[in-house]
C-alpha cells in the first residue's frame, strides 16, 4: 500500500533554512505529481507546493513563493521541500501528499527564536 | 486559484442527527471535489471523492452530492466517532485548494 514518510521537521530560528524530505513507497512514484500541504496549529489546510511527475512543473502558494523550493529524486522515490528565510508564520505541520487518500503523517516545523 | 467556501464554520449536533455541510467553488469544478475528515493530531482522511463517491471502507452514513459550483456533504445519523473537522477540496485545477473547514462537535 502507499506509504509517505516525512522527515526533517524541527525547531529553527527565523531567517534560517530547513529541508523536509518525504520518502514514498507502494506506488510508481515517477508517474505521479506530489504535493506539500501545511496546517498551522488550529487552522486549515494550505497547499504549499506541487511538483509534476518529472519535476518539470512546479507551483507554489503566494505565501512561500521565492522562499521555498520543491524538488524530487525519482531514483530515490523522494520529494523535498527546501524552506529558506523562514518566518514565524511558517510554523505548521507539513504533510506530503499524493492526493486523494494518500497523505503522510506530517512533520512539525516550528520557527521560533 | 479556485477559492472554496464552506458553511457553517462550526456546528453542534446530537447523536443520531442528520448533519449537512455545504461547499461552494468560485468557478465551475465539475465534480472534482473531495471531502475529508480530520481529527486532532491526524492527517486528513478521504471520505468522498468525485463529489459523490464513497471511499472504500467509509461508512454509508456519509454521502456527498453536487456538481459545478455547489456541493453538499451529509452525515445521515451522527455517531460520536464522527466528531472532527471536515474539509472540502477541489482538484479541477492543478493547484489544489481547500475549504476553510467545518468543526463538528456534540451538543
Amino acid at each position: 500500500q502507499v506509504q509517505l514518510v516525512e522527515s526533517g521537521g524541527g525547531v529553527v530560528q527565523p531567517g534560517r533554512s530547513l529541508t523536509l524530505s518525504c520518502a514514498a513507497s507502494g506506488f510508481r512514484f515517477s508517474k505521479f505529481a506530489m504535493h506539500w500541504v501545511r496546517q498551522v496549529p488550529g487552522k486549515g489546510l494550505e497547499l504549499v507546493a506541487l511538483i509534476s511527475y518529472d519535476g518539470s512543473k512546479k507551483e507554489y502558494a503566494d505565501s512561500v513563493k521565492g522562499r521555498f523550493t520543491i524538488s524530487r529524486d525519482n531514483s530515490k522515490n523522494t520529494v523535498y521541500l527546501q524552506m529558506n528565510r523562514l518566518r514565524a508564520e511558517d510554523t505548521a505541520v507539513y504533510y506530503c501528499a499524493l492526493g486523494g487518500p494518500d497523505w503522510g503523517q506530517g512533520t512539525l516545523v516550528t520557527v521560533s527564536s | 486559484d479556485i477559492q472554496m467556501t464552506q458553511s457553517p464554520s462550526s456546528l453542534s449536533a446530537s447523536v443520531g442527527d442528520r448533519v449537512t455541510i455545504t461547499c461552494q467553488a468560485s468557478q465551475d469544478i465539475r465534480n472534482s471535489l473531495n471531502w475529508y475528515q480530520q481529527k486532532p493530531g491526524r492527517a486528513p482522511k478521504l471520505l468522498i471523492y468525485d463529489a459523490s463517491n464513497l471511499e472504500t471502507g467509509v461508512p454509508s452514513r456519509f454521502s456527498g452530492s453536487g456538481s459545478g459550483t455547489d456541493f453538499t456533504f451529509t452525515i445521515s445519523s451522527l455517531q460520536p466517532e464522527d466528531i472532527a473537522t471536515y474539509y472540502c477540496q477541489q482538484y479541477a485545477h492543478i493547484f489544489l485548494t481547500f475549504g476553510p473547514g467545518t468543526r463538528l462537535d456534540l451538543k
